[in-house]
């Protein structure tokens, strides 16, 4: 079993589409939790935090399920900028950010 | 602006033929990652220093080595590129390890090998 695992997708949603991905890991251990953004040719940008509280920036948000083990991100109102590969990232607590291999999304006019 | 640069942004070299890619910060983070990542692929870290302290990866081939002169720059060296080593080499920061640290990334060099 992969230590992240996402699905690959490609989602393709209609723009004003809400889309969701989940995200589970496997460390129990984990402590902190990302959601990145790559396009497609360049580097990974941070998204969002993940917090136990769950948190919510504009259009994005993030719950965290430690009991279950995954986390999740929730795109509302989906624009073509949207379109991207969304990596999820887990921190153990030490230097190791342990990357899943990221689901795609394509929001189409 | 406060950010991670590296250069060249794009590299082409020989087989066989050494190349050098560099990263600076001026974030002032303790921390520099280094990552090879291929095409649909996660990024795979090669090794990090924590300040001065040099920390490679196990899998990481005695190809790649790196340096770390001063805080602000950090270098990958690649002794004898060989054609799997063509990819995105991205160099990431973050302020500390551990909990709550988040990385940044810079915009990567997309090496090439003929």
């Amino acid at each position: 079993r992969k230590e992240v695992e996402q699905d690959p997708g490609p989602f393709n949603v209609p723009e004003g589409a809400t889309v969701a991905f989940n995200c589970t890991y496997s460390n129990s251990a984990s402590q902190s939790f990302f959601w990145y953004r790559q396009d497609c040719r360049k580097e990974p940008k941070l998204l969002m935090s993940v917090y136990s509280s769950g948190n919510e920036d504009g259009r994005f948000t993030a719950q965290l399920n430690r009991a279950s083990q995954y986390i999740s991100l929730l795109i509302r109102d989906s624009k073509l900028s949207d379109s991207a590969t969304y990596l999820c990232v887990v921190n153990d607590g030490t230097y190791k950010y342990i990357f899943g291999t990221g689901t795609r999304l394509k929001v189409l006019a | 602006d406060a950010m991670v640069i590296q250069n060249p942004r794009y590299q082409v070299t020989q087989f066989g033929k050494p190349v050098t890619l560099s990263c600076s910060q001026t974030l002032n983070h303790n921390v520099m990652y280094w990552y090879q990542q291929k095409s649909s692929q996660a990024p795979k870290l090669l090794f990090h220093y924590y300040d001065k302290d040099f920390n490679n990866e196990a899998d990481t081939p005695d190809n790649f080595q790196s340096r770390r002169p001063n805080t602000s720059f950090c270098f990958l060296d690649i002794r004898s590129p060989g054609l799997g080593d063509a990819a995105m080499y991205l160099c990431a920061t973050s302020r500390d390890r551990g909990v709550g640290n988040e990385q940044f990334f810079g915009p990567g060099t997309r090496l090439t090998v003929l």
